[in-house]
This record gives structure tokens, C-alpha cells and sequence, in this order.
């Protein structure tokens, strides 16, 4: 089983809402990933979670907070945002390669259907 | 600097043509990891292939084919005998070793096979 489920698939909130995207996969993985894309755009990593851990943050906003509440599930809460925030949320999920101390990577990260968020 | 590049931003082919998609990489890591992945218009990111900086094997999968050449640092994928269904965007990304799960994608490569 290589899916990762989303939900909403879409979602329109006011630019005073809080909402919630949420993630799940089951196949085991340890790391999980959460991704913003734009319109004819490459996905923009936002957040990495590795062992239910935040490892990257990419310098996103605190308008967006994640959660890893667990190994398979992972949530992106979201308050006051802006209507450029309007985009497709990605949740993966991947393998950890863990070498002596040291993270390797190279485990495919495979993708949910995603969020189609609007703000108005 | 821009990791993964993909040079060419819209392919349209006529059904049956084949299409060669590039990928050009830059890394100084030994040891990293190649994928293409595939993105239909419903949005979905579909994983494709992965290859490992130590397997310069081409591959090939049914009609997909995969041509990955350290000395020019690309990996260059073929869809042969194109078809409609083919119609998407295409990403190529890389990771590195020393950056652990951290993915740089190309900026992709939209495909359209014209029937």
C-alpha cells in the first residue's frame, strides 16, 4: 500500500478562519513532509518531520503550525491567513535511512492528492 | 544556485512520437539520489523512478526509459510511443546525501501529447 490520504481536498476560509489539513499514511514511514505549490510551479517544502521530530522548518510563517501527533498521522493548522496563501497543500511521506548518526537520504517520498486551499 | 534544471518548460508531441524530457543536476555530494515524478492535471504528485549516485544503469519501464550519465550530471527520461494519458508535468528532484530526506525539484517540464 503506497497511499497517503488528505483531507479536505479542497477548502475555502476567510483570511479570519482557523482550519486544519490533515495527513495519514500507513506504510511505515518516518518521515513525513509537508509542501506548497503554486500554479506551474515546483512544490516549495515547508516542514519535515523525521521520527515525529520537526527537522526543517523552511522559514515558513507562524500562520502555519504543524503537528505530528503520531508516526502516521501529520496536520498543518492554519490561522489568519493571507490570500496569497491560497495554493495546493501536499502532504509525502518517506523512509528514513539512518547510517551511524548520520540521515541519509534517498527514500522516494511519495505524495497525497493534496489540499486545494483558497483564502478570501 | 539551482540544483535541478529543467531546461525545457513545454514539450507538445503528436500521439505516437517519442519525447525526451532532460534533467541537468549539480551536486558535490558522492552520494545522492535522482527521481522523476510525474503530475497530472489532478494534481496528484505520481512517483516515477529513483536512482542512487553509484547505479549509472539505464532503465526502463514498458514505454518509460531512464538515461542517467554522471559524467554530464543529467538523467534524461524518454517516453516512447506517447500517448494521451501522458499529458502532465514532470519533475525531476534530487537528494543528497549529507541533507538527509531534503528534496530540490527542477522546475518541471509540462508535457502535452496532442492526440
Amino acid at each position: 500500500d503506497t497511499e497517503v490520504t488528505q483531507t479536505p481536498k479542497h477548502l475555502v476560509m476567510g483570511m479570519t478562519n482557523k482550519k486544519s489539513l490533515k495527513c495519514e499514511q500507513h506504510m511505515g514511514h518516518r518521515a513525513m513532509y509537508w509542501y506548497k505549490q503554486k500554479a506551474k510551479k515546483p512544490p516549495e517544502l515547508m516542514f519535515v518531520y523525521s521520527y515525529e521530530k520537526l527537522s526543517i522548518n523552511e522559514s515558513v510563517p507562524s500562520r502555519f503550525s504543524p503537528e505530528c501527533p503520531n508516526s502516521s498521522l501529520l496536520n498543518l493548522h492554519l490561522h489568519a491567513l493571507q490570500p496569497e496563501d491560497s495554493a495546493l497543500y501536499l502532504c509525502a511521506s518517506s523512509q528514513v535511512f539512518k547510517g551511524t548518526g548520520v540521515k541519509y537520504g534517498g527514500g522516494e517520498q511519495y505524495f497525497g492528492p493534496g489540499t486545494r486551499l483558497t483564502v478570501t | 544556485a539551482q540544483k535541478v534544471t529543467q531546461a525545457q518548460t513545454e514539450i507538445s508531441v503528436v500521439e505516437k512520437e517519442d519525447v525526451t524530457l532532460d534533467c541537468v543536476y549539480e551536486t558535490r555530494d558522492t552520494t545522492y539520489y535522482l527521481f522523476w515524478y510525474k503530475q497530472p492535471p489532478s494534481g496528484e504528485l505520481v512517483f516515477l523512478i529513483r536512482r542512487n549516485s553509484f547505479d549509472e544503469q539505464n532503465e526502463i519501464s514498458g514505454r518509460y526509459s531512464w538515461n542517467f550519465q554522471k559524467s554530464t550530471s543529467s538523467f534524461n527520461f524518454t517516453i516512447t510511443a506517447s500517448q494521451v494519458v501522458d499529458s502532465a508535468v514532470y519533475f525531476c528532484a534530487l537528494s543528497e546525501a549529507n541533507t538527509g530526506n531534503q528534496f530540490y525539484f527542477g522546475t518541471g517540464t509540462s508535457l502535452t501529447v496532442i492526440p
